[in-house]
């Protein structure tokens, strides 16, 4: 079973900080990484996507993998409430027919004004 | 919008009841996905289809059936629920294959309460 953790939360900024979420993966062999953001009562949306080691930034967004350290990391700057969501981490899996994702059980962040 | 549609938004339906569940993908993707998300769990896998070929979760109750008559529709039959059968019904579409992104995308999801 390929596990996907995170650190459960809840996470709480004020408005302008940087926000930092986490999530280790179990399995060596993954090879694709998402983060997702999900509001209360909506579906989630998918926000990065990162493949190699390195960082890669979208605006005010910015992932983060370390494939040795089977680590990968979402950095939010000058956080707003508009961010506070849960944050979920997802690692796609070839297997051995159809791939799929696993997703972590999310980090709760609250932006406070 | 993510270009995945799903009908009903909301169901509310009784233990002997039998209902289904649409999704609909207009971007073009090979896969598609059921998941089931309860509060405070996190979202579970109920089935995959790809290139309509059917992988099942072997832990899905008999009383969820799914069907995937082509490669942009999906569908989630229900039969004899159980009030712990009420959750979100996410459908997801990707591209599956070589040199694919694999990034899914969700649709807005199925609010299904058994009574």
């Amino acid at each position: 079973q390929k596990e996907v953790e995170q650190n459960s939360g809840p996470l709480s900024v004020p408005e302008g900080a940087i926000a930092s979420l986490n999530c280790t993966y179990s399995d060596r062999g993954s090879q694709s990484f998402f983060w997702y953001r999900q509001y209360s009562g909506k579906s989630p949306e998918l926000i990065m996507s990162i493949y190699s080691n390195g960082d890669k930034e979208d605006g005010r967004f910015t992932a983060q993998l370390n494939k040795a350290s089977q680590y990968v990391s979402l950095l939010i700057r000058d956080s707003q409430p508009s961010d506070s969501a849960t944050y979920l981490c997802a690692v796609f899996d070839r297997g051995s027919t159809l791939g799929r994702l696993y997703f972590g059980r999310g980090t709760q962040l609250t932006v406070w004004p | 919008e993510t270009g995945v549609t799903q009908t009903p938004r909301h169901l509310v339906m009784g233990m002997t009841n039998k209902k289904s569940l649409k999704c609909e993908q207009h971007l073009g993707h090979n896969a598609m996905y059921w998941y089931k998300q309860s509060a405070k769990k996190p979202l579970e896998l109920m089935f995959v289809y790809s290139l309509e070929e059917r992988v099942e979760n072997n832990s899905v109750p008999s009383r969820f059936s799914p069907e995937c008559p082509n490669s942009s529709h999906l569908f989630l039959h229900l039969h004899t629920l159980q009030p712990e059968d009420s959750a979100l019904y996410l459908c997801a579409s990707s591209q599956d294959g070589q040199g694919a992104s694999y990034e899914q995308y969700f649709g807005p999801g199925t609010r299904l309460t058994v009574t």
